[in-house]
């Protein structure tokens, strides 16, 4: 069956610190991945998805950037962080029809 | 753009009873799926049930059910048979069959609360 894991669960971040965090999806191959942030209380915000290695899509201009580097391997990253980018970040696989969630990163910038 | 609306941001029911969520979208498409996530406390997004548009029976899974209206745009979801355990963000979600790389579509969310 397939997994999708993400790390780290909880981060505390200063400002202007860089960020990686990191998605993996195992048994399966050639996924759908999505990366997600949801403030508190509030709905999905999609940042990123990808339909295969190197292939990244971005639907919000922002501090944030994704890779894909291996097949079921979806990371993201910031350079320097905000206060603004703190929340809770959820990756997604999607095999034909539904998705499936990982169960996400706290992130809080201090 | 497809757009998915949540009229009720909370709603509340008394354990062991019946409480429908509902959701409404807009589409010009014709061939789609429909979804209902459940997210509790721990933020575990977890799938609920899905609908396909050409379907006209509506999907059950055990105390879930919807009722999938397509020419009204409205997809709600039921829960029987109320337990504590259902208590959690509700989100109804919206995905194009055209194009199985592209986004989802997600409403805003009903927090339902159960009452012991």
């Amino acid at each position: 069956s397939q997994t999708i894991h993400q790390w780290p669960a909880t981060l505390v971040q200063p400002v202007g610190s860089p960020l990686s965090l990191e998605c993996t999806v195992e048994g399966t191959s050639n996924p759908n991945l999505y990366w997600y942030r949801q403030a508190a209380g509030r709905g999905l915000q999609l940042l990123f998805y990808s339909v295969g290695i190197g292939q990244i899509s971005s639907e919000v201009p922002q501090n944030l950037s994704a890779s894909r580097p291996q097949d079921r391997q979806f990371i993201l990253s910031s350079k320097k962080l905000l206060l603004s980018d703190s929340g809770f970040y959820l990756c997604a696989w999607s095999p034909i029809y539904e998705q499936y969630f990982g169960p996400g990163t706290r992130l809080t910038v201090t | 753009a497809q757009t998915v609306t949540q009229s009720q941001p909370e709603m509340s029911v008394q354990e062991a009873e019946t409480v429908t969520l509902s959701c409404t979208y807009d589409t010009s498409e014709s061939d789609y799926y429909l979804f209902w996530y459940k997210q509790p406390p721990s933020r575990q997004m977890i799938l609920v049930i899905r609908q396909e548009a050409y379907k006209q029976q509506n999907a059950t899974e055990n105390r879930f059910s919807v009722n999938f209206q397509k020419a009204a745009k409205s997809f709600s979801l039921k829960i029987s048979d109320s337990q504590l355990g259902d208590a959690a963000m509700y989100f109804c979600a919206y995905r194009s069959a055209n194009n199985y790389g592209q986004n989802f579509v997600f409403g805003p969310g009903t927090r339902l609360s159960v009452l012991p």
